[in-house]
């Protein structure tokens, strides 16, 4: 049972490029989170998808930045137009039935560089 | 707004001592988590909380909720160097949206 697949693991961007992250839920979940960390800092929410829905996006800056989680395929968090301040790591999580009580599983991330 | 605060920020011990940080909430939470996220690694569950005053073991680990779930601990006794890296508290605040507020961590170093 594969756990959650985020790909790539690296990503090196030049200022003004698009970046596409991927995250593949473990089987079975259907919630996906997205966080970004700043190094030596915490996890900070970015959006929350079920499948086909962005159930809460208010940690996702208002411009260049988007998410999607298709009926089929992963989940895409898209970043137009970098800029070398959305250097991070960006981990996607997920979980299963729920939320409120459900713990939640983290893909090995992805470190975005833009140069 | 709601958050989710953790002290220190940073701990440094010699091998052999004690840890413990700490994570208070301005608001009640209904249940609180805690993660370990290893140099270089990804976050990865420890336990769950949900009842208040409850208490959890894990080996070296002790896990505590406060009576008023507004604050919760990590105590780790005799830490070794594989307990080196960042924990993390977690809670719910939002439980209409019911995503993941972290605290901001607290890094251990153990020095051998």
């Amino acid at each position: 049972n594969a756990g959650v697949m985020q790909n790539p693991r690296h990503l090196v961007r030049r200022r003004g490029q698009e970046a596409r992250l991927r995250c593949s839920p473990m089987k079975g979940h259907s919630h996906v989170y997205w966080y970004r960390q700043l190094p030596e800092e915490g996890l900070k929410f970015m959006v929350y998808l079920q499948k086909e829905n962005i159930i809460d996006e208010s940690g996702m800056p208002k411009e260049r930045f988007s998410a999607e989680f298709p009926k089929e395929g992963p989940s895409i968090l898209r970043i137009q137009q970098v800029v070398r301040g959305d250097s991070a790591a960006y981990f996607c999580a997920t979980s299963g039935t729920g939320p409120l009580n459900e713990k939640l599983f983290f893909g090995s991330g992805t470190q975005l560089s833009v140069l | 707004g709601q958050q989710v605060m953790q002290i220190p920020q940073y701990q440094h011990v010699q091998e052999g001592e004690d840890f413990t940080t700490y994570c208070n909430s301005s608001t009640t939470l209904s249940n609180i988590q805690w993660y370990k996220q290893r140099p270089g690694g990804h976050p990865v569950f420890l336990i769950q909380l949900v009842k208040s005053g409850e208490v959890k073991k894990q080996k070296r680990l002790t896990f505590q909720f406060g009576e008023a779930k507004k604050n919760s601990s990590l105590h780790i006794t005799a830490t070794q160097t594989t307990d080196v890296g960042t924990y993390f508290c977690a809670g719910p605040l939002n439980t209409n949206a019911g995503k993941s507020t972290f605290g901001d961590g607290t890094t251990l170093t153990v020095k051998p």
